[in-house]
C-alpha cells in the first residue's frame, strides 16, 4: 500500500525566505506527483505536475522535484510571501489509475 | 475556460437523514469526475470516480453512493446519514480519454458536512 508522508506538519517563516517542504513515499513504482495547494476552508487548486520520467517542474516561484529511486519529492518556494500562507500537499498516482494518495498536508504560515 | 461549481457550501444535517450534493463541470465534454472526502486529522480520500455517464467506481464501502445522469453532473448521495459521514466533500475531474488521472485534477470549492 502506497503511504504519502510530508515533513513538516507546519512551518512558520518570516517573508522573503527561500523554503523547502518535503514529500516521502513508500512505493516508488508512481505514475506521477501533484503538489496542491489549501486555503482554509477550500478546495484544492494544482500546483505542479510531474510525470515519473520528469525530474522537476517549474512555475514561477515554485519548483518541484521528483527523486522516484528515493521515494521523495521537494517543494521549494523563492522569496516566500505572506500569500503564499496556505496548506500544500502532495499527492501520487500509483498506477496511471484513478485514485491519487495524499499526503496529510504541510501548514504555512509566511509571517509580514 | 473550465469551472466546476460544487453546493451547498456548509450543510448541517441530523443523523438518519438523507444526502445529496452535486458538481457540476462546464467548459469541458467527458471529464473524469471524482468525489473525495477530507475529514479532520487525515489526508483526502477518494470515494467514487466516474469515466463517463451511468458509470461509476467505488474506492472504498461505506454509506454514500454517487451517480451520474449527465455528462458534467456528478452527485453523492445517502440514504441514511451516520455521525462519521461528517467532513468536507470535494468534487474535482480532470480531462477524460486520457486513461487515469495523468492529467492536472482540478478541485471544486468543497462542502462542509456536519452529521448531528
Amino acid at each position: 500500500k502506497q503511504e504519502v508522508t510530508q515533513i513538516p506538519a507546519a512551518l512558520s517563516v518570516p517573508e522573503g525566505e527561500n523554503l523547502v517542504l518535503n514529500c516521502s513515499f513508500t512505493d516508488s513504482a508512481i505514475y506521477n506527483l501533484q503538489w496542491f495547494r489549501q486555503d482554509p476552508g477550500k478546495g484544492l487548486t494544482s500546483l505542479l505536475l510531474i510525470q515519473s520520467s520528469q525530474r522537476e517542474q517549474t512555475s514561477g516561484r515554485l519548483n518541484a522535484s521528483l527523486d522516484k529511486s528515493s521515494g521523495r519529492s521537494t517543494l521549494y518556494i523563492a522569496a516566500s510571501q505572506p500569500g503564499d500562507s496556505a496548506t500544500y500537499l502532495c499527492a501520487v498516482n500509483r498506477d496511471s489509475g484513478y485514485a491519487l494518495n495524499f499526503g496529510k498536508g504541510t501548514s504555512l504560515l509566511v509571517t509580514p | 475556460s473550465q469551472t466546476i461549481h460544487q453546493w451547498p457550501a456548509t450543510l448541517v444535517q441530523p443523523v438518519g437523514s438523507p444526502l445529496s450534493l452535486e458538481c457540476t463541470v462546464e467548459g469541458t465534454s467527458n471529464p473524469n469526475l471524482y468525489w473525495y472526502r477530507q475529514a479532520a486529522g487525515r489526508g483526502l480520500q477518494l470515494l467514487f470516480y466516474s469515466v463517463g455517464i451511468g458509470q461509476i467506481s467505488s474506492e472504498v464501502p461505506q454509506n454514500l453512493s454517487a451517480s451520474r445522469p449527465q455528462d458534467r453532473q456528478f452527485i453523492l448521495s445517502s440514504k441514511k446519514l451516520l455521525l462519521s459521514d461528517s467532513g468536507f466533500y470535494l468534487c474535482a475531474w480532470s480531462p477524460g480519454g486520457s486513461g487515469g488521472t495523468n492529467e492536472k485534477l482540478f478541485f471544486g470549492s468543497g462542502t462542509q458536512l456536519s452529521v448531528l
